[in-house]
C-alpha cells in the first residue's frame, strides 16, 4: 500500500511554543489530506480536511487559528499547533487520500505531542 | 446519532480461535463505503479491509473477512485463527460518498494463548 509519513514521530514542547507536525505521502500525491488527533483510549476525531492549494476546512470546535495547516503541494501538508498548552497534548494523526473514488486513506504513524 | 456503534469496548478470543467484531453503521447516502482498521499500541492505523454499498459478495482479506448485511446496517469484521500479534484495537469506519471518514470508538482485542 501507499506510504504516509509524518515528522517528528514525538515532540516535548513547554507550554507556549509552537510545534510544526509534517505529513508527507512518499510515493503518491494527496489530493485531499486529513488531521485528526486522539486522546488515550478514544477513536479520531477529524480536525481538518485539507485539498491541495485551497483552504483546510475545519470541524466544528476546531479553532482554526490555533491549528494552523498548510497543504501547499500533493505531497505535503503540514499542522502548526500555535502556543502550546497541556491540553493540546494529544495523539496526532495525518491521512492521505487520493482522486479514486474508492480510494483508501492512507494513515501516517502518528506525532505525540506533550506540552509541559 | 452515532454513525458508527461498535458496541463491544474489549473482546477476548484464545488463539487460533474465531472472533466477532460487531459494527453498525447510520447512513441516508445510498452510495457509502465501509472500513476496518487495526491500531496496535504502537499508534498506526493499519488498513484492513473494505467493503463498498454497492458490493454483490462480502470481502475478504485473508483471516479478514467482513459479513456485510445491508438491510440491518451491520458490517461486522470476522478474523479467523486469531494470533497473539492480533491484539489490537480496532476501528469500524464508514465514509459516504466522497465525505471524509467516520470512525467507531473502537473495540480492543486482546487474544490470549
Amino acid at each position: 500500500g501507499a506510504v504516509v509519513s509524518q515528522h517528528p514521530s514525538w515532540v516535548i514542547c513547554k507550554s507556549g511554543t509552537s510545534v510544526k507536525i509534517e505529513c508527507r505521502s512518499l510515493d503518491f500525491q494527496a489530493t485531499t489530506m486529513f488531521w485528526y488527533r486522539q486522546f488515550p483510549k478514544q477513536s479520531l476525531m477529524l480536525m481538518a480536511t485539507s485539498n491541495e492549494g485551497s483552504k483546510a476546512t475545519y470541524e466544528q470546535g476546531v479553532e482554526k487559528d490555533k491549528f494552523l495547516i498548510n497543504h501547499a503541494s500533493l505531497t505535503l501538508s503540514t499542522l502548526t499547533v500555535t502556543s502550546a498548552h497541556p491540553e493540546d497534548s494529544s495523539f496526532y494523526i495525518c491521512s492521505a487520500r487520493t482522486r479514486e473514488a474508492r480510494s483508501e486513506q492512507f494513515f501516517g504513524p502518528g506525532t505525540r505531542l506533550t506540552v509541559l | 446519532a452515532q454513525k458508527i456503534t461498535q458496541t463491544q469496548p474489549g473482546m477476548f478470543v484464545q488463539e487460533k480461535e474465531a472472533v466477532t467484531l460487531d459494527c453498525t453503521y447510520d447512513t441516508s447516502d445510498p452510495s457509502y463505503g465501509l472500513f476496518w482498521y487495526k491500531q496496535p499500541s504502537s499508534g498506526e492505523m493499519i488498513f484492513l479491509i473494505y467493503q463498498g454499498s454497492y458490493d454483490q459478495q462480502n470481502a475478504t482479506e485473508g483471516r479478514y473477512s467482513l459479513n456485510f448485511q445491508k438491510a440491518r446496517k451491520s458490517a461486522n469484521l470476522v478474523i479467523s485463527a486469531s494470533q497473539l500479534g492480533d491484539s489490537a484495537m480496532y476501528f469500524c469506519a464508514m465514509r459516504e460518498g466522497w465525505s471524509t471518514l467516520t470512525f467507531g470508538k473502537g473495540t480492543m482485542l486482546l487474544v490470549s494463548p
